[in-house]
């Protein structure tokens, strides 16, 4: 399997500090993307990132994409309560639309 | 712009049965893929599909089949029912953009 590696598995933080996980891969890849996952439900696309990106922003999400340590990380700067779910990093090697996805961080931010 | 609609949202099928999943995607995207997510192997690719041809197909038997049809929605089916198979099933469109997610089919085989 080509699944990457998502680290912590879970995390728990306070209202208004700041969320870090990181995500490693295996192969090349043309992008890079993470996922919100609320309870079992459906997956929100939050932000994709290209292998010739290294940064990038969006309202309180800051992405990083390293391609040589083949390893990313999404920060969530204060955090609320509403942010409390599953973040999952997915890999896209072949712009075919077959992701890769890591196993996950559960994120719990207490109010 | 509607989202991706899958239907049902939960099924509870016996051992041996088969099933079929519906997804319609975003207006305008041509490509459909299909994911299995488990407690134990969590989100796992099975195929994807563009412009009604298979582009892509994970590592699933031969029960786990897909279509699409030339206006872009699509199934999936599986046969002869497994209780390995319980899951919840995600259908995604895509663009170059990033892949955009149904609600999921929560499927439950006793």
């Amino acid at each position: 399997s080509q699944q990457g590696e998502e680290d912590p598995q879970a995390l728990s933080i306070q209202e208004g500090e700041n969320a870090t996980m990181n995500c490693s891969y295996k192969t090349s890849i043309n992008n890079l993307q993470w996922y919100r996952q609320n309870s079992g439900r459906g997956l929100v696309h939050l932000i994709l990132i290209r292998s010739n990106e290294r940064e990038k922003h969006s309202g309180r999400l800051r992405v990083t994409l390293d391609t040589s340590k083949k390893s990313s990380s999404l920060l969530i700067t204060a955090s609320r309560a509403a942010d409390t779910a599953s973040y999952f990093c997915a890999t896209d090697s072949s712009n075919t639309g077959k992701l890769i996805f890591g196993q996950g961080t559960t994120l719990q931010v207490k109010p | 712009k509607a989202g991706v609609t899958q239907t049902p949202r939960y099924l509870i099928k016996t051992r041996g049965q088969q099933v079929t999943l519906s997804c319609s995607p975003i207006s305008g995207h041509r490509s459909v893929s299909w994911y299995q997510q488990t407690p134990g192997q969590g989100l796992q690719f099975l195929f994807e599909y563009f412009s009604e041809t298979q582009r892509n197909k994970g590592n699933f038997p031969g029960r786990f089949s897909g279509r699409q049809f030339s206006n872009s929605r699509s199934e999936m089916n599986v046969s002869t029912l497994e209780l390995g198979d319980s899951a919840l099933y995600l259908c995604a469109s895509s663009t170059g953009s990033g892949a955009f997610f149904g609600q999921g089919t929560r499927l439950t085989v006793v």
